[in-house]
């Protein structure tokens, strides 16, 4: 089935260390995005990429850095520098990325630090 | 820049009632608008887009919305709520021809449904 796929979903951390969070679509979408949602927070996008190699900043993008290797491919890592880096991350893909196409959201990964 | 409120944050039907969930968005032409569904713990789905033309827009699951340049807003309805639309609502505006700039999201709005 075409989809996107996110790994793993529930990750335990202890604070200090760097983790790295998958996230692989088979839908041949060009564009492809990092959110992190917390309660009442609603959706905040951390990192955006429209083609392969290349990405762009969201609105939360500090202490998070993506790559953007292959297309199918956009992994997350979560560093040291983030504070509050407990939450659940949402992975998702459009066809080209621009404004008016549906984007298509992973299952979600929970990461909780400790 | 664009911006996108849902003024309630929970809401609570009985199950057969009707629902109505509000979105208010701040932007100065029309913008393209969606609304997602989320069940816990999953990712969002897509319930349905308006981008111009016919003002009520219907989607999947029985939703429709209807768009109000006047009063700036997008509100998702039902006839008739079941117990499977328990879930979190999030609103998300697009600006037109702006290229590839992503969706805002509202904070969402968490319906119960009770029997």
């Amino acid at each position: 089935d075409g989809g996107i796929t996110q790994s793993p979903k529930y990750l335990f951390r202890k604070e200090g260390q760097n983790v790295t969070l998958s996230c692989e679509q088979n839908l041949n979408h060009d564009a492809m995005y990092w959110y992190r949602q917390d309660p009442g927070q609603g959706l905040r996008l951390i990192y955006y990429s429209q083609i392969v190699n290349d990405f762009q900043k969201g609105d939360i993008a500090e202490g998070y850095s993506v790559s953007r290797e292959k297309k199918e491919s956009f992994p997350l890592t979560v560093t040291s520098a983030q504070k509050n880096p407990t939450a659940f991350y949402l992975c998702a893909s459009s066809i080209d990325g621009k404004t008016g196409n549906t984007i298509y959201f992973g299952e979600g990964s929970w990461l909780t630090v400790v | 820049a664009q911006s996108v409120t849902q003024p309630d944050i929970h809401i609570t039907v009985s199950e057969g009632a009707s629902l109505e969930l509000r979105c208010n968005y701040s932007y100065g032409a029309t913008p393209y608008l969606f609304w997602y569904v989320q069940s816990p713990g999953q990712g969002l789905q897509l319930l349905l887009k308006y981008f111009s033309g016919d003002t009520l827009v219907q989607g999947i699951k029985g939703f429709e919305a209807e768009f109000k340049r006047s009063q700036s807003s997008f509100n998702l309805r039902k006839p008739s709520v079941h117990w499977s639309d328990a879930a979190e609502y999030f609103c998300a505006v697009g600006v037109p021809f702006s290229g590839n700039t992503p969706l805002v999201f509202g904070k969402g709005t968490r319906l119960s449904v009770i029997a």
